[in-house]
């Protein structure tokens, strides 16, 4: 099925460094969100953008939505251990129907104290 | 609030058999969908429910099936079980209607073994 393409696949950083990382999509769409999950657990939502162009804050986290509605990237500010876990963007497909989010492979952040 | 939760957590099944998961979404939300995570494939659409009706069917055989009930729970189902069809099984509810009617939120999900 279609996916969106997640980069970089795995990061592993220093505590207090910042990390940035980005979805690119062939497909247009008119939502992106951003989920972080931890191990057994399901996503938890982290940031949801609705426009293009759109940039969204929450905490040390930063995400935006891309002009040509095909990227998005989110960055994380003066990482700490708790961020660790896999981060994946999701999208919702321009005039399709809603329920059917398109997901990245995620990003696996590891953090070193 | 409560959030998403899912019944059981864990759950071991032999080839052949046949599974129901189940999912009670967050209070007021009307909108189901099911994923399915596996390390290979990542998260994969399986369907979604609005009121009682499957709106969106993602690219699985008809062994996946599902259904919502009239207070917006809603169940899946998997029969003839495949080895391939281990996996980590996610609910996500949503509103569906104004601003965040796109956001889903998720349960902890069922993680299925197949032996």
């Amino acid at each position: 099925g279609q996916q969106l393409n997640q980069s970089p696949q795995s990061m592993f950083i220093q505590e207090g460094e910042d990390v940035s990382m980005n979805c690119t999509s062939s497909s247009i769409f008119n939502t992106w969100l951003w989920y972080k999950q931890d191990p057994g657990e399901g996503p938890v939502l982290l940031i949801a953008l609705y426009k293009a162009g759109e940039l969204t804050s929450n905490g040390r986290l930063t995400a935006q939505f891309g002009i040509t509605r095909k990227d998005s990237f989110l960055n994380i500010s003066a990482s700490i251990p708790s961020d660790v876990g896999i981060y994946f963007c999701a999208g919702v497909n321009y005039g399709g129907s809603q329920g059917n989010l398109i997901f990245g492979k995620g990003t696996k952040l590891s953090v070193k104290p | 609030k409560a959030g998403v939760t899912q019944t059981p957590r864990y759950l071991i099944k032999t080839r052949g058999q046949q599974v129901t998961l189940s999912c009670s979404p967050i209070s007021g939300h009307r909108s189901v969908s099911w994923y399915q995570q596996t390390p290979g494939q990542g998260l994969q659409f399986l369907f979604e429910y609005f009121s009682e009706t499957q709106r969106n069917k993602g690219n699985f055989p008809g062994r996946f099936s599902g259904r919502q009930f009239s207070n917006s729970r809603s169940e899946m189902n998997v029969s003839t079980l495949e080895l391939g069809d281990s996996a980590l099984y996610l609910c996500a509810s949503s509103l569906i209607s104004g601003r965040g009617g796109n956001e889903q939120f998720f349960g902890p999900g069922t993680r299925l073994t197949v032996l």
